[in-house]
C-alpha cells in the first residue's frame, strides 16, 4: 500500500531563513507527486505538482520541489521565508495512471510551519 | 467562478446519531471525493464519486456512503456515530478527463464533533 511520511512535524522559522520540508512516500510504480499548503482559516490548495520530465518543480510563491526517485523523495524548498508562509503543509501521492480513476490522494501527516517576524 | 463549497460549517452530534454532510463542486467540475482529517493527521480518502456512482473507496466502514447527484453535487453519509468520527470532512472536486492527472480543488471543509 502506498504511505506518505513527512520527518517535520512543527517547524519555526525567522523571516528570511531558508526552508526545507522532507517527503517520503512508498509505491513502487510511478507515482504523481504533490505538495498542498492550508493557510490559516483557509482551504487546502495545491502548491506545487510533480508527474514527469525535470525532477526539480517550480511552484507558487517561490517554493520548489525535487523528486529524487533512487530515495523515493520529493523535499520542499524555498530560499527565504516571509511570514506569510506560516501554514500547514502536506505531501502526497497518488498512483500513475490516466484519468479520474487514479485521483485517490494519501497525504502525509503534515507540518505546522510557524515563521516568526 | 464558485470553488467547491460544503455544509454545513460546523456540526455537533452525539454517539449514535446519523449525519449528512453536502458538497457542491466547482463550476464545470462532474468528479467528488471525500477525505477524513482527523487533528493532527493528513486528510484521508473515503471515496470518490462520478456518474453518480462510487467509483473507488478508501479503509472506512460501511457506515459512510455517500450519494451524487445529477448536478454533481454530492452527500456524504455517516451512520451509527462514534467519538473517532470527530474530524474535518473535506470535498474535493475534478473533472474527469484523459489527463493523467485531474487536479483536485478543495473546499473548506465541515468540522463534525461527537460527543
Amino acid at each position: 500500500a502506498q504511505s506518505v511520511s513527512q520527518h517535520n512535524h512543527h517547524v519555526i522559522l525567522s523571516e528570511a531563513a531558508s526552508l526545507e520540508l522532507g517527503c517520503n512516500y512508498s509505491y513502487g510504480g510511478t507515482v504523481n507527486l504533490f505538495w498542498y499548503v492550508q493557510y490559516p482559516g483557509q482551504h487546502l490548495q495545491l502548491l506545487l505538482k510533480y508527474f514527469s520530465g525535470d525532477p526539480l518543480v517550480k511552484g507558487i510563491k517561490g517554493f520548489e520541489a525535487e523528486f529524487i526517485k533512487s530515495k523515493f523523495s520529493f523535499n520542499l524548498r524555498k530560499p527565504s521565508v516571509q511570514w506569510s508562509d506560516t501554514a500547514e503543509y502536506f505531501c502526497a501521492v497518488n498512483a500513475g495512471g490516466y484519468g479520474g480513476a487514479t485521483n485517490k490522494l494519501i497525504f502525509g501527516t503534515g507540518t505546522l510551519l510557524a515563521v516568526q517576524p | 467562478d464558485a470553488g467547491v463549497t460544503q455544509s454545513p460549517t460546523h456540526l455537533i452530534k452525539t454517539r449514535g446519531q446519523q449525519v449528512t454532510l453536502r458538497c457542491s463542486p466547482k463550476s464545470g467540475h462532474d468528479t467528488v471525493s471525500w477525505y477524513q482529517q482527523a487533528l493532527g493527521q493528513g486528510p484521508q480518502f473515503i471515496f470518490q464519486y462520478y456518474e453518480e456512482e462510487e467509483r473507488q473507496r478508501g479503509n472506512f466502514p460501511d457506515r459512510f456512503s455517500g450519494h451524487q447527484f445529477p448536478n454533481y453535487s454530492s452527500e456524504l453519509n455517516v451512520n451509527a456515530l462514534l467519538l473517532g468520527d470527530s474530524a474535518l470532512y473535506l470535498c474535493a472536486s475534478s473533472l474527469e478527463g484523459l489527463a493523467v492527472y485531474n487536479e483536485q480543488f478543495f473546499g473548506p471543509g465541515t468540522r463534525l464533533t461527537v460527543l
